[in-house]
């Protein structure tokens, strides 16, 4: 069955880019359904969306954070990656990378939930 | 700055009812987006655990109910289990922020 695993350094400088990546296994990136996103999660908090990407490449991201944001995807590689630049001691989170599937129920009107999910990275910032 | 609004937390016995709303405003669940749910017990990665406001994904006990009026929704756990003991989210989509939003959390305890 589908699977996502997160991957990267649990450890970045104040300052610096936060670099992170997914990998699907068990199912194509570039299926046309889907959008794939990433959500984090600062200790003792609640959930706060990142961003999500298409395969084509189309990207939306949460207005908060839309300045230092930046994902992408490879579909070589059936992955796709997040950086955040300029990082502070507030995006000391657990990452994760959910696949969002799409449900319609009404003509042409779509939204997605998230129905996969990684089991999550510790990125800690701290010098 | 969650625009999804939960009570900080509910509790029950075992094999009581117990629901958790879920408040949002007319650019999220009162715009006709779904109401999706998620569990998460500690240390792990949420689950999802409702769809498009009472959709039940294979493999979720019947236990676990969805219902949304207006804009508000709740999700309703009965026959309360101590395996039920987690944090639970909300989520939909917001017309404002042109993304989407979870809940603030609620932490369910099990007497």
């Amino acid at each position: 069955q589908l699977q996502l695993q997160e991957s990267g350094p649990g450890l970045v400088k104040p300052s610096e880019t936060l670099s992170l990546i997914c990998t699907v296994s068990g199912g194509s990136i570039s299926s046309s359904s889907y959008y794939w996103g990433w959500i984090r999660q600062p200790p003792g908090k609640g959930l706060e969306w990142i961003g999500s990407i298409y395969y084509s490449g189309s990207t939306y991201y949460n207005p908060s954070l839309k300045s230092r944001v930046t994902i992408s995807v490879d579909r070589s590689k059936n992955q796709f990656s997040l950086k955040v630049s300029s990082v502070t001691a507030a995006d000391t989170a657990v990452y994760y990378c959910a696949r969002h599937n799409p449900f319609g129920d009404s003509p042409g009107f779509v939204y997605y939930y998230m129905d996969v999910w990684g089991k999550g990275t510790t990125v800690t910032v701290s010098s | 700055q969650s625009v999804l609004t939960q009570p900080p937390s509910v509790s029950g016995a075992p094999g009581q009812r117990v629901t958790i709303s879920c408040t949002g405003s007319s650019s999220n669940i009162g715009a006709s987006y779904g109401v999706h749910w998620y569990q998460q017990l500690p240390g792990t990665a949420p689950k999802l655990l409702i769809y498009a406001n009472i959709n039940r994904p294979s493999g979720v006990p019947d236990r676990f109910s969805g219902s949304k009026s207006g804009t508000s929704a709740s999700l309703a756990i009965t026959g309360l289990q101590a395996e039920d003991e987690a944090d639970y989210y909300c989520q939909s989509y917001d017309t404002s922020l042109s993304g989407y939003v979870f809940g603030t959390g609620t932490k369910v305890t099990v007497l």
